[in-house]
This record gives structure tokens, C-alpha cells and sequence, in this order.
């Protein structure tokens, strides 16, 4: 079981908004920058969120990203079919010392 | 754009030692940012293994630490990922990855990834 917590899936119809959290603690989220990732079937995970709001270059602005406390949250208008993939928050955990990852979030468009 | 590259054998036996590579194009891994390795078992989340600072520091998942060493050879540009006394726990598929350089740990995003290489005890 994960450290950081994100429901296992979500689903939605082409052109809805989807929103993703990730749950931590005061010693991950609460005090450490949140990155989010798209990981499509069979390829690597791709940056989507960066610094818990910046989206990098060629990242359309359907997708962003909040934090608030010890969560985060992903969003996402517009779905499309492409968006199909598994999402995952990645932060920093001072306490452990060590990157953590999400449990990931299977996004379904129906 | 920067990528990276990774390579290795694919099957290993039990209580052998996994050396993986990461070959990294378009940028030179002595000048800035961390260098990672993640993996993720067939059908689960994603692991840090480590990162390597290019000034030198490294950095290791405590649940691993005992077993693994990354080293950067900065004069053929790659990384590399040794882990040793393998068991089938340790399949999964091995990605390499650039980390934004946050100054003292390792806490950045990744970015880029290369495309993973599979590597299955048994």
C-alpha cells in the first residue's frame, strides 16, 4: 500500500473534467513539491505537473494541478479518448528520505 | 531533446547481480540535475530505486539500499544500475530518468524518462 493514497479509478464521458487526488502527510505533500505523470498502456510515464501547478512545455492547459495541506489534485477538462492512461503524483518524503509514488489512477473515458 | 536510453539483459537467475545502462543523449550528465532509476512490477505503481547528483552524491530507497549502486561515467555519457542477489521480486520494468535538481535530496520531478527495459528473475 502506497504511502501517498489516489483512488484506483475514475471515469467520465469525452468533453467532462476528471479530477485526481493524492492523499499524503505533512512530511510528503505537506512540505514538498508534487509532480504528476501520464502513463499511457505499454510506454514510459510522461511529466504533466511539475512544482504541484506548472505545467511543462507542450503540455496542453486542460491539465492542471493544485495542492492544498497534505493533498493534491490533478484535473482535467476536456477529455478525450487519449487521455485513457494511468496517473501518478510523485512527491518527496523528507522523513523517509525517499521518492514515493502514487498507487496510480486509471482514468476511463466512457 | 534530451534522451535517455536504457540497456540490459533481460533475464536474470535467482541471487545474481542486475547491471543495467542508461545512455543519455543531448545533454552532457556532468553538467546539472539528478539521474534516477524507477521501476515498476508487471501491472503495479511505480518504485524509486535511487539518483545519482552529478556532483557525485547518491541517494538510495532505504528498502533497497543494501543491494543497489549507481555510478555515472560521465567521459561515455551514461549511467549505470547495479542490483544485487535478485529475486523474482526485483522483475519489473527498469526506466531511467532525468530529476530536477532541487539542491540537497533528490526531491524533483522526472523528466525525461527513457522507455524502460524489462528485466525478469526466474
Amino acid at each position: 500500500q502506497s504511502v501517498l493514497t489516489q483512488a484506483p479509478s475514475v471515469a467520465a464521458a469525452p468533453g467532462q473534467k476528471v479530477t485526481i487526488s493524492c492523499s499524503g502527510s505533512t512530511s510528503n505533500i505537506g512540505n514538498n513539491y508534487v509532480s504528476w505523470y501520464r502513463q499511457l498502456p505499454g510506454t514510459a510515464p510522461k511529466l504533466l505537473i511539475y512544482d504541484n501547478n506548472k505545467r511543462p512545455s507542450g503540455i496542453p492547459d486542460r491539465f492542471s494541478g493544485s495542492k492544498s495541506g497534505t493533498s493534491a489534485t490533478l484535473g482535467i477538462t476536456g477529455l478525450q479518448t487519449g487521455d485513457e492512461a494511468v496517473y501518478y503524483c510523485g512527491t518527496w518524503d523528507t522523513s523517509l528520505s525517499v521518492v514515493l509514488f502514487g498507487g496510480g489512477t486509471k482514468v476511463t473515458v466512457l | 531533446q534530451v534522451q535517455l536510453q536504457e540497456s540490459g539483459p533481460g533475464l536474470l537467475q535467482p541471487l545474481e547481480t542486475l547491471s543495467l545502462t542508461c545512455v543519455v543523449s543531448n545533454y552532457s550528465i556532468s553538467s546539472a540535475y539528478y539521474w534516477g532509476w524507477i521501476r515498476q512490477p508487471p501491472g503495479k505503481g511505480l518504485e524509486w530505486i535511487g539518483s545519482f547528483h552529478h556532483t557525485g552524491s547518491t541517494y538510495y530507497n532505504p528498502s533497497l539500499k543494501s543491494r543497489v549502486f549507481i555510478s555515472l561515467d560521465t567521459s561515455n555519457n551514461h549511467f549505470s544500475l547495479r542490483l544485487w542477489s535478485v529475486t523474482a521480486a526485483d522483475t519489473a520494468l527498469y526506466f531511467c530518468a532525468r530529476q530536477a535538481d532541487y539542491g540537497d535530496f533528490p526531491r524533483g520531478w522526472f523528466d525525461p524518462w527513457g522507455q524502460g527495459t524489462l528485466v525478469t528473475v526466474s
